[in-house]
């Protein structure tokens, strides 16, 4: 059964970087997409981007100038790097497997979630 | 606001059959997925679809679309079932996914 191990910083500064680690333990690696959401305290999810083993990536439009998004097949992991960050970006951090059957797809499993806080 | 709507709050009697709808213009051509999300615990997958369904997911959770419009069933709903409710899909461009706002179950 997959697993997936997230961690990274919990407490930054308004302009320093957001860096959050997803491992992913237990099943294939290559051929899914891997994706990062998030939520606000109180609020609902956001999908920031996600990105393939190929080094494709796709981003929500919204953060996409500051977000980065990257897969180490080597490790079975991907990150996520936010830039510039602002007390709007105090969340907890999701990671997630893309899975996809046909015109269907879905998040699963997700990892336990880290609270980001600026 | 999200490109996807959902009511934020529903409430259902305990056995009862409820609802959750998720509208949205993509939906006319994209498949939506539903999550479910206690307090404090990351969201769970819950049905993509009709009735495709993760193992440990009961068969009480059923799904359907018509339209703009993407809906999650829960049919003799239990105490356990209290919690929120996204659902997630492509935005109006396609290139992109998108979330629904959420929506509170409760069961009285």
């Amino acid at each position: 059964q997959v697993q997936l191990q997230q961690w990274g910083a919990g407490l930054l500064k308004a302009s320093e970087t957001l860096s959050l680690t997803c491992a992913v333990y237990g099943g294939s690696f290559s051929g899914y997409d891997w994706t990062w959401i998030r939520q606000p305290p109180g609020k609902g999810l956001e999908w920031i981007g996600e990105g393939h083993h190929s080094g494709s990536t796709n981003y929500n439009p919204s953060l996409k100038s500051r977000v980065s998004i990257s897969v180490d097949t080597s490790k079975n992991q991907f990150s996520l790097k936010l830039s510039s960050v602002t007390a709007a970006d105090t969340a907890v951090y999701f990671c997630a497997r893309v899975c996809s059957s046909g015109w269907y797809n879905w998040f699963d499993p997700w990892g336990q979630g880290t609270l980001v806080t600026v | 606001s999200s490109e996807l709507t959902q009511d934020p709050a529903v409430s259902v009697a305990l056995g009862q059959a409820v609802r959750i709808t998720c509208r949205g213009d993509s939906l006319r051509t994209y498949f939506a997925s539903w999550y479910q999300q206690k307090p404090g615990q990351a969201p769970v997958f819950v049905i993509y679809g009709e009735n495709n369904r993760p193992s440990g997911i009961p068969d009480r959770f059923s799904g359907s679309s018509s339209g703009d419009t993407a809906s999650l069933t829960i049919t003799g709903v239990q105490a356990e079932d209290e919690a929120d409710y996204y659902c997630n899909s492509r935005d109006s461009t396609g290139n992109h996914r998108v979330f629904g706002g959420g929506t509170k179950l409760t069961v009285l």
